[in-house]
């Protein structure tokens, strides 16, 4: 079982839908939870950060994390085409000091 | 969010030539700066951690003496590649992590793609 779980889609969704990722994990020992967007041939961006369940805001980004189940979600409201890019999952804790990422998923938004 | 910086962001060098890559956290200090590698469509290999002053630490695989890192200052790491060869081609991105009161936050340069002929 890989320590990260994401499904890399691709994702194709009409403008204005609400876009769903999600991503699983099987260590215990993390400790903080990131989502980064990366677009073609760029570095990834830092989106969402959190360090406790539950759920977080940001304009029309809504991250989730629900530490019992070991599942964190993003929630992107009102997409738009420039959403379309490439999304990581990423954890860090355990004492180790590397991040761990998804495989991210492809997304696109269809004007 | 913070920004860190890459230069250059895209070169071609021959066979056999040294690059150095530098990144740069422009506003805040680092206390630790990773080297990260990228294949097409592919999710992000970590080549080596620095902290300022110190040794880097090398993931298993990647060659110390091929890929030389140097961790100059809190803001500043050049990554070298030397004597390239068309192998090394891919796109490389640094990226520095800065505590904070939650815990330690982890930002990405824009990338550099190296291609050698």
């Amino acid at each position: 079982q890989k320590e990260v779980e994401q499904d890399p889609g691709p994702l194709s969704v009409p403008e204005g839908a609400i876009v769903s990722l999600n991503c699983t994990y099987s260590n215990s020992a993390f400790q903080y939870f990131m989502w980064y967007r990366q677009y073609s041939r760029k570095g990834p961006e830092l989106l969402m950060y959190t360090y406790s369940s539950g759920n977080k805001e940001d304009g029309r980004f809504t991250a989730q994390v629900d530490k019992s189940s070991k599942y964190i979600s993003l929630f992107i409201r009102d997409s738009q085409p420039s959403d379309s890019a490439t999304y990581l999952c990423a954890f860090l804790g355990g004492g180790d000091y590397k991040l761990s990422f998804g495989a991210g998923t492809t997304v696109t938004v269809r004007a | 969010g913070a920004v860190v910086s890459q230069h250059p962001s895209r070169v071609i060098c021959k066979s056999g030539t040294s690059v150095k890559i530098e990144c740069r956290s422009l506003d805040f200090q680092a206390t630790t700066m990773f080297w990260y590698r990228q294949f097409p469509k592919q999710s992000l290999m970590l080549m080596a951690t620095s902290n300022e002053g110190s040794k880097a630490t090398y993931e298993q695989g990647v060659e110390k003496d091929k890929f030389l890192i140097n961790h100059a200052s809190l803001t500043l790491s050049t990554l070298t590649v030397t004597s390239a060869h068309p192998e090394d081609s891919s796109f490389y991105i640094c990226s520095a992590r800065v505590g904070t009161s939650g815990g330690y936050e982890q930002y990405f340069g824009p990338g550099t793609r190296l291609t050698v002929t």
